[in-house]
């Protein structure tokens, strides 16, 4: 059963940085391709960004608000995929969810809260 | 970015209707199609993929249909426990979009 288990989120003050973590487990990781989904408060769900998989050349992709601040990467040997996530903003505040997909079947985490205020 | 239309936004049903939720691609996404259940302050559940799969553990009164740019969740026969908000999302080409979701209260 693969499971995906999200951690680091907290408060942060707008321009600050926050890192989350993905422990991944049940899928054979390094041949995952691994996104990061949000929510916002009350809000609609956003796809942030995704990264292949090193033998599809671990090439990232992200949505146009958070290209140049946010950055995924990935550790196979832990089996964790990270979102470092610098000049945070007030409407980066969500709920930061890790997802994968095998075959169109998409598996979730339980989420990490984000919140950035002053 | 392909764009979900997805319809009605709100929907108020007595247990035991029929239900039908409607999602409209901007252009054709060849069958990646995803259902999401998500309940205050849970995760998504994923409902059915690839158009019409049905997820394990997923009761069989949720079906999915349709084809090309225009699909469909129907719940045949409600339960109490499906008052919900209900995402359609596509996997066809990145970035992934989702509906703007249709709450189902019963």
């Amino acid at each position: 059963e693969v499971q995906l288990v999200e951690s680091g989120g907290g408060l942060v003050k707008p321009g600050g940085s926050l890192r989350l973590s993905c422990a991944a487990s049940g899928l054979t990781f390094s041949k995952a391709w691994m996104s990061w989904v949000r929510q916002a408060p009350e809000k609609g769900l956003e796809w942030v960004g995704r990264i292949k998989s090193k033998t599809d050349g671990e090439t990232t992709e992200y949505v146009a608000p958070v290209k140049g601040r946010f950055t995924i990467s990935r550790d196979d040997s832990k089996n964790t995929l990270y979102l470092q996530m610098n000049s945070l903003k007030t409407e980066d505040t969500a709920v930061y969810y890790c997802a994968t997909a095998s075959a169109g079947r998409f598996f979730w985490g339980q989420g990490s809260l984000v919140s950035v205020s002053s | 970015d392909i764009q979900m239309t997805q319809s009605p936004s709100s929907v108020s049903a007595s247990v035991g209707d029929r239900v039908t939720i409607t999602c409209r691609a901007s252009q054709g996404i060849s069958g990646w199609l995803a259902w999401y259940q998500q309940k205050p302050g849970k995760a998504p559940k994923l409902l059915i993929y690839t158009v019409s799969s049905l997820e394990s553990g997923v009761p069989s009164r949720f079906s999915g249909s349709g084809s090309g740019t225009d699909f469909t969740l129907t719940i045949s026969s409600l339960q109490p426990e499906d008052s919900a908000t209900y995402y359609c999302q596509q996997a066809n080409s990145f970035p992934y979009t989702f509906g703007q979701g249709t709450k189902l209260e019963i």
